[in-house]
């Protein structure tokens, strides 16, 4: 069964620093990555997703994420950051014979002034 | 616009009721999920449909049942609740295959059980 790691469970930054969320996974076959965005009080959204196409992959609102095979890594970036950045993040990962998804424990971000 | 909509977005109960939380998608999607989301353990799957009448247990469906009689409607029950299942409860959707499959998720249920 796959599992997901996410180094740091709450992340602060300044704003117009550089977002770095990270994600490692375990899977024995090619795995489909995800990453979902959670403001307060509302459902996941789908920031970016993974499908073995291109490693680099860019998401909504400036974000985008690298697929590291040897690292099994599937880490978060923004290079600069907003006030509105301001969320839960979570790093999901599937396998390709299978729907379901296994979630990380999630990693709060929070932007400084 | 894809819409995932959940029947309730907070509610209180009491311990030993029967509690039903309802979820639909207007997307015709075939996969329907049930998580809760609890701080520092992430989201975990209850329940999963992948048709009308199928289910298949997810990894913590103790203490839960679910329904899936139409396409469009996944239901999750308690049925006799208890002050553990006091949580958040995601609803998802998604189409089959293996591409263009993410889920979509509705706003949540956010439980308490007194």
């Amino acid at each position: 069964a796959q599992s997901v790691t996410q180094l740091g469970s709450h992340v602060s930054v300044s704003e117009g620093a550089l977002v770095l969320l990270r994600c490692n996974y375990s899977s024995s076959v090619p795995p489909y990555l995800f990453w979902y965005v959670q403001y307060p009080n509302q459902g996941l959204q789908l920031l970016l997703k993974y499908t073995s196409a291109a490693t680099l992959v860019k998401g909504i609102n400036g974000f985008e994420a690298e697929f590291k095979k040897s690292e099994t890594s599937f880490h978060l970036t923004k290079p600069s950051a907003h006030m509105s950045d301001a969320a839960e993040y979570f790093c999901a990962v599937r396998n390709s014979n299978d729907y379901k998804l296994s979630f990380g424990a999630g990693t709060t971000v929070t932007v400084r002034a | 616009d894809v819409k995932v909509t959940q029947s309730s977005r907070y509610l209180v109960k009491r311990t030993g009721e029967k509690v039903f939380l309802e979820c639909v998608q207007d997307m015709d999607h075939e996969n329907m999920f049930w998580y809760r989301q609890d701080p520092g353990l992430g989201l975990r799957l209850i329940y999963f449909s992948y048709d009308v009448k199928m289910k298949e247990k997810g990894d913590i469906p103790e203490g839960y049942s679910v329904s899936r009689e139409k396409k469009e409607r996944f239901s999750l029950i308690l049925e006799s609740a208890s002050t553990n299942q006091t949580s958040m409860y995601l609803c998802a959707s998604s189409l089959p295959g293996e591409v263009n499959n993410e889920q979509f998720f509705g706003p949540g249920t956010r439980l308490t059980v007194l």
